[in-house]
């Protein structure tokens, strides 16, 4: 069955650095996405992706985070100048209609 | 702005019995998700409405839609230890991103 693959599983990294969390959407789909889920807490939208370009981002996705589909395959979430409670999972998710797929998630420690 | 509560929010529940799990939405919705979350994993789907009065079973899950009372419900019928994990629901408004209720988080003891 095919998956939303996630890289790297797991980063540290210290405050104010910048970080790229990776994800490769199942090939024939058109909308990106990602969300973030703060531990023990409920999983939010960040930003929707379609045709190359940013379709609607959510009140957290603020200047300090992009998003950009380099080659065609990958999907990257760069946030700029990492803060702590940009410390959570973030999930990267596709879909080509009704059902999306989540990938397995990137659990970010800013430290 | 679209709001999902779920209730409740934390349920222990011994296995053989019967439960329901409660999702409100504020706002007109086309569809509505509810996922499955073990801890530290990620969100597994376990069900789509896209109607009202839709109904969904797979196993000792039901869920249904009732898009006038934007309610929907997730019934756990003899629940069994394998059961136990986070239970999200989801709405989405349109193409772009879901919002999620708080989660249920499931205890099912022997």
């Amino acid at each position: 069955e095919p998956e939303v693959t996630q890289t790297p599983s797991h980063q540290v990294t210290q405050m104010g650095q910048e970080v790229i969390l990776r994800c490769v959407p199942i090939s024939n789909h058109l909308y990106f996405y990602w969300y973030r889920q703060i531990l023990g807490q409920k999983v939010e939208f960040l930003v929707s992706f379609y045709n190359n370009e940013i379709s609607e981002k959510s009140e957290i996705f603020d200047d300090q985070f992009s998003v950009e589909r380099p080659d065609g395959s990958n999907f990257t979430l760069k946030i700029r100048s990492t803060k702590l409670e940009d410390s959570a999972m973030y999930f990267c998710a596709s879909n080509q209609g009704v059902i999306g797929t989540f990938g397995s998630g990137t659990r970010l420690t800013v430290v | 702005e679209l709001k999902v509560e779920q209730n409740p929010l934390f349920l222990s529940m011994q296995e053989g019995k019967n439960y329901t799990i409660y999702c409100n939405y504020s706002t007109t919705s086309d569809r509505l998700y509810w996922y499955r979350q073990d801890p530290g994993k990620s969100l597994e789907s376990l069900f789509v409405l896209l109607s009202n009065g839709a109904v969904k079973q797979e196993g000792r899950l039901m869920a249904s839609l009732d898009t006038k009372a934007r309610l929907s419900t997730l019934h756990i019928t003899a629940a069994v230890h394998d059961l136990s994990a986070t239970y999200f629901c989801a709405v989405d408004m349109s193409a772009d991103g879901l919002t999620f209720g708080k989660g249920t988080h499931l205890i099912i003891q022997p």
